[in-house]
């Protein structure tokens, strides 16, 4: 089973509007935290966003939001008000395990979703 | 500051022929990390280093692989008697502190290397 699923290969959207991007985890660990990320043509991966599982408040960080329902394993990224600059590749990943003694190391990727925002 | 960065860009290689990929982490990072990127996926885990230890190499996809981190800063990820499926995006990443702080450390990554076997 996959640990990360992300539904939504592509997505177009209006400059100005919401965009809400779908993001469901597998995991039996009770700690782990759950990041997105931005791949842009260049291919770098550029950090958006943190929850950890213990956070009982959802993560923001200007533009995005991270809407956290532990219940439903479920980490969707918002973002208000796209912009242009917004195209690209997004991908939801997760670290499973404890904050000592074990746990994985590397980040389990989603296969992404790629938003292209029209003008 | 400097980024994290990787050397080549861009590397062509003939089916058997070894390959090494550099990265040099953003300085002071203790963790070092290698992802693999096939074509239209995401990121895979395949190693990383603790300072100069390799502490989960879980992720290699065959024997033909080795990495190294001798000095504690700068990595290598070999492949050896490369073959088209390696053909592939290597992503480096580095993290100030270890997985032993928590699971929210940020990794910070490199534009990767774009490894095509012909």
């Amino acid at each position: 089973a996959q640990k990360i699923t992300q539904t939504q290969p592509g997505m177009f959207v209006q400059e100005k509007e919401a965009v809400t991007l779908d993001c469901t985890y597998d995991t039996s660990d009770q700690s782990y935290g759950l990041f997105w990320y931005k791949q842009p043509s260049s291919g770098e991966m550029i950090f958006l966003i943190y929850q950890g599982s213990y956070d009982e408040q959802n993560a923001t960080e200007g533009r995005y939001s991270l809407n956290f329902q532990k219940a439903r394993k479920s980490a969707n990224l918002v973002i208000s008000a796209s912009q242009l600059g917004d195209s690209a590749m997004y991908f939801c990943a997760m670290r499973e395990g404890a904050s000592s003694g074990g746990g994985a190391d590397g980040l389990t990727f989603g296969k992404g979703t790629h938003l292209i925002i029209q003008p | 500051g400097a980024g994290v960065s990787q050397s080549p860009r861009y590397k062509v290689a003939k089916r058997g022929q070894d390959v090494a990929l550099r990265c040099d982490p953003i300085s002071g990072h203790v963790s070092l990390f290698w992802y693999q990127q096939a074509l239209g996926q995401g990121p895979e885990f395949l190693t990383y280093f603790q300072n100069e230890a390799q502490l989960d190499k879980s992720g290699l996809p065959s024997d033909r692989f080795f990495a190294e981190r001798p000095e504690g800063s700068v990595s290598t990820l070999k492949i050896q008697r490369t073959q088209q499926e390696d053909s592939a995006v290597y992503l480096c990443a580095s993290s100030l502190v270890t997985r032993t702080s928590g699971n929210g450390y940020e990794q910070y990554f490199g534009p990767g290397t774009r490894l095509t076997v012909t």
